[in-house]
């Protein structure tokens, strides 16, 4: 079966914009979760969202958001983008809470 | 009192030799714990879980160990390849879909 997938792989972005990011989860899968990866603070805990709905959030400021179809994709936001946004996002989907997730290979994002 | 093994960010092993990966979580209610490896341009890819009834489960050459009372999870790896070499995390899930992820260990293993 197909495995998560991210789009766009790549990204560059100057300081100010805004960007969205697409995760579709493997089929049937109704949670999914965003994480951002950087080499000093590891992975963090984003959101989490199941059947449309954001269960959880992390501590990151409002501008960084969500959303999730009713076919279980998901999209994240990051409006005026800063420096340090710059990261690897990643989503990963599970059937639900306490079974392991799925994690796409990420989306690479570089703000200038 | 009782002993654990350190958390160390990088581990280096010879080829064939058993790994072991320590983890030191941080919330007790946590209930269910993941390991998971990260190779070089590639999102983390589950290994195996435990949830916080056991204390022990194996999998293929991998078994993971856990400790409640001092909130110690360590992964160990048999016979040691080298396409075992990447990032180990681990994941302690506290509540409603949220992993809170460990530090991570780069392992390298020599051939």
């Amino acid at each position: 079966k197909a495995g998560v997938t991210q789009t766009p792989r790549y990204l560059i972005k100057t300081r100010g914009q805004q960007v969205t990011l697409s995760c579709s989860p493997i089929s049937g899968h109704r949670s999914v979760s965003w994480y951002q990866q950087t080499p000093g603070q590891g992975l963090q805990f984003l959101f989490e969202y199941f059947s449309e709905t954001q269960r959880n959030k992390g501590n990151f400021p409002g501008r960084f958001s969500g959303r999730q179809f009713s076919n279980s994709r998901s999209e994240m936001n990051v409006s005026t983008l800063e420096l340090g946004d710059s990261a690897l996002y990643l989503c990963a989907s599970s059937l639900d809470n306490n079974y392991g997730y799925t994690f796409g290979s990420g989306t690479r994002l570089t703000v200038v | 009192g009782e002993s654990v093994g350190l958390h160390l960010p990088t581990l280096s092993v010879q080829e064939g030799d058993n790994s072991i990966i320590n983890c030191a979580y941080s919330n007790s209610a946590s209930d269910y714990f993941i390991w998971y490896k990260q190779e070089s341009g590639k999102g983390p890819q589950f290994i195996i879980d435990i949830r916080s009834n056991m204390d022990k489960r194996q999998g293929q050459r991998v078994t993971v160990l856990l400790n409640k009372t001092v909130k110690h999870l360590s992964l160990q790896i048999a016979a040691t390849q080298p396409g075992d070499s990447a990032v180990y995390f681990c994941a302690e899930n506290t509540n409603a879909g949220k992993s809170t992820f460990g530090d991570g260990t780069t392992l390298t293993v020599k051939p």
